[in-house]
């Protein structure tokens, strides 16, 4: 079973406005990470969030993590076509801190 | 600085062939993942090298799927023999640190599967 899912699935937007996804997880964490895909492509670091932090932020991108809620947010402002991508968080496994997991992402759409 | 290298980049085989993927990390990075992607869905680990030696395959078919990364650098996973179910995208990603939670993966391109 994932560590991490992502809300909502799937979301379409139009160039300029904000984009919020949301990332779920089951146990305690270290740390939570945001990845980028594009298609066809690996995937790409985009921010790292520790669990005693609460925001983080990193050009247009804005991070969130709510541990008593276990709980994290993704905010890209002002979203622009290139933001079209899947995201994914990934949680590692507490005290085993090697271990990612990934949720199964949200697929944004920025329309032109 | 280079990235993550995998290839080949698309590989299409019939049920029960084998089939073999390379991957050579970023120079430097002791730690090397390899990931399945089936479509719509997040990576799921399949194996973890730290240098030469794996620190996590539980999550690898052992019964089909094989990994080794000689010399602690480049890697291959291969199948052996592939079934339906196996097509998906193959992501290599490397990491300077142990710790995976405290340090970003880099990732491939991913070589993708087809098996027919």
């Amino acid at each position: 079973s994932q560590q991490g899912e992502e809300d909502p699935q799937a979301l379409s937007i139009q160039e300029g406005e904000n984009a919020t996804m949301n990332c779920s997880y089951k146990t305690s964490i270290n740390n939570l990470q945001w990845y980028r895909q594009n298609s066809g492509r690996g995937l790409v670091h985009l921010i790292l969030i520790r669990s005693n932090e609460r925001e983080k932020h990193s050009g247009r991108l804005r991070v969130t993590l709510d541990t008593s809620k276990k709980s994290s947010s993704l905010l890209i402002t002002a979203s622009r076509a290139a933001d079209t991508a899947s995201y994914f968080c990934a949680t590692d496994a507490g005290a085993a801190g090697n271990k990612l997991t990934f949720g199964g992402g949200t697929r944004v759409l920025v329309k032109p | 600085e280079a990235g993550v290298a995998q290839s080949p980049r698309y590989k299409i085989i019939e049920k029960r062939q084998s089939v073999a993927f390379w991957c050579n990390p970023i120079s430097g990075h002791a730690t090397l993942y390899w990931y399945q992607q089936i479509l719509g869905q997040g990576p799921k680990l399949l194996i973890q090298f730290q240098n030469n030696g794996v620190v996590d395959d539980s999550q690898l078919p052992k019964d089909r799927f094989s990994a080794e990364r000689l010399k602690g650098v480049d890697s291959t996973l291969k199948i052996q023999p592939a079934k339906l179910e196996d097509s998906a995208v193959y992501l290599c990603a490397s990491s300077l640190s142990y710790w995976s939670s405290n340090s970003p993966l880099h990732f491939g391109n991913g070589t993708r599967l087809t098996v027919t």
